[in-house]
């Protein structure tokens, strides 16, 4: 039982490149979600999914896409870098979608993305 | 506006020593607060949650406490130890415009020196 597993651990990347940050969880979790961190702010809500086919925006969702195609699986990705989206981006699931915060959050160890 | 405050913003103190963490917030109407722990270079893990009718709940040598009359929430943390330098998250949980919100303080950068 691995968690939430997130990949890349580190990108750097040039303006306007795009990639994605991979999330993935094994705990049949319905409830997925992606935040950025940035320094003196809370973890804000960039997109967020109830379940498979699912998803909508949070806090801060331009300049980023997401799909969930499956339950296990919830990509990020950025379509044209930017140097504001440099940031600690955290993967969060939980058990249930109704009351996702009822049952806590399993975070992703993050990924670090810097953009030059 | 729904805030989350924490205080103080970062804390130094000696291993074996005591803390208290306050957390205050303007959520309302509240659902839950919970305490998150974040370690360098990891994602935060949930230590305890609180619902509006517990004044108290202890989890090891963290005690959480929840005044939802004042707003207000302290983590307690007894005889410190280096493993406990991290940061601390609260995040409080309530409604606005009748859709859920969950709300992340800025939290608080604790050292342990040995």
């Amino acid at each position: 039982n691995a968690g939430v597993t997130q990949t890349p651990k580190f990108q750097v990347l040039k303006t306007g490149q795009s990639m994605t940050l991979q999330c993935a969880q094994d705990m049949n979790h319905e409830y997925m979600s992606w935040y950025r961190q940035d320094p003196g702010m809370g973890l804000r809500l960039i997109h967020y999914s109830v379940g498979a086919g699912i998803t909508d925006q949070g806090e801060v969702p331009n300049g980023y896409n997401v799909s969930r195609s499956t339950t296990e699986d919830f990509p990020l990705r950025l379509l044209s870098a930017a140097p504001s989206q440099t940031s600690v981006y955290f993967c969060a699931s939980s058990l249930s979608s109704s009351r996702p915060e009822n049952y806590g959050y399993t975070f992703g160890s993050g990924t670090r993305l810097t953009v030059v | 506006k729904n805030q989350v405050e924490q205080s103080p913003q970062s804390l130094i103190i000696l291993e074996g020593k005591n803390c208290t963490l306050q957390c205050n917030y303007t959520v309302s109407p509240f659902s839950n607060l919970r305490w998150y722990k974040q370690d360098t270079g990891r994602g935060p893990v949930s230590l305890t949650i609180m619902t509006f009718s517990e004044n108290t709940k202890s989890n090891g040598r963290y005690t959480a406490t929840l005044d939802a009359d004042t707003k207000q929430s302290s983590l307690h943390i007894t005889a410190s130890q280096l493993s406990d330098s991290a940061s601390y998250i609260c995040v409080v949980r309530g409604r606005m415009n009748r859709d859920d919100k969950i709300i992340f303080g800025k939290g608080t950068r604790l050292h342990i020196l040995p």
